[in-house]
């Protein structure tokens, strides 16, 4: 099965720190993205990669930057954390099969 | 730029009704379409996809989709409601298979005795 693997299931972080969610994907895809999960909004991209060194800026890509160094991993970065960025993250990889998502970090600042 | 706009954050059945939840797509080029299900503290699952082909789509757990051009939508449906089906639904548009994904807003379907 592929699999999209999160490095945290549960992040508690506090305003003002740098945070690293980290996501590796097993399955040699091209593309992988990068949602946060609100109630009520679905799911908003905030960056999405299609190669290594490579990346675009999603719809909400605001007080957050992107890392694909190899190309099965793709790394969120919070560069100052605050209190509106708590919520679920999604990360994601797509071929041409489908994509497949993996399991979310719920990230609280405090 | 695509978009997808589900009307209705929140849909209530009773058992045995048919379930009717709307999306519709904005996209400059022929879309590949989805439909998510999400059930409590679980991650994403997919229900069924448009590539190409036949506009009508089934996919697990008894749900159907059809996608009409004209209408610019891709509305999901199942005949008859389980308390089972109680989850939240995505419907989500693509430019090609793999590429850049975008969400609606997500509509929760709640399922009465």
């Amino acid at each position: 099965d592929v699999k999209v693997t999160q490095s945290s299931r549960y992040l508690v972080k506090r305003t003002g720190e740098k945070v690293f969610l980290e996501c590796v994907q097993d399955m040699d895809h091209e593309n992988m993205f990068w949602y946060r999960q609100d109630p009520g909004l679905g799911l908003r991209l905030i960056y999405f990669s299609y190669d290594v060194k490579m990346k675009e800026k999603g719809d909400i890509p605001e007080g957050y930057s992107v890392s694909r160094e190899k190309k099965e991993r793709f790394s969120l970065i919070l560069e100052s954390a605050s209190t509106n960025q708590t919520s679920m993250y999604l990360c994601a990889s797509g071929g041409n099969y489908g994509y497949t998502f993996g399991s979310g970090t719920r990230l609280t600042v405090v | 730029a695509q978009s997808v706009t589900q009307l209705g954050s929140h849909v209530s059945v009773s058992e045995g009704a048919l379930v009717l939840l709307r999306c519709n797509y904005s996209s400059s080029v022929p879309p590949y379409l989805f439909w998510y299900v999400q059930y409590p503290n679980q991650g994403l699952q997919l229900l069924l996809k448009y590539t190409t082909g036949a506009t009508l789509v089934k996919g697990i757990n008894g749900f159907e989709a059809e996608f009409k051009k004209s209408e610019t939508s891709f509305h999901l449906t199942k005949p008859s409601a389980h308390m089972s089906d109680a989850a939240e639904y995505f419907c989500a548009v693509s430019e090609y298979q793999g590429g850049k994904l975008i969400f609606g807003q997500g509509t929760e379907l709640s399922v009465k005795p």
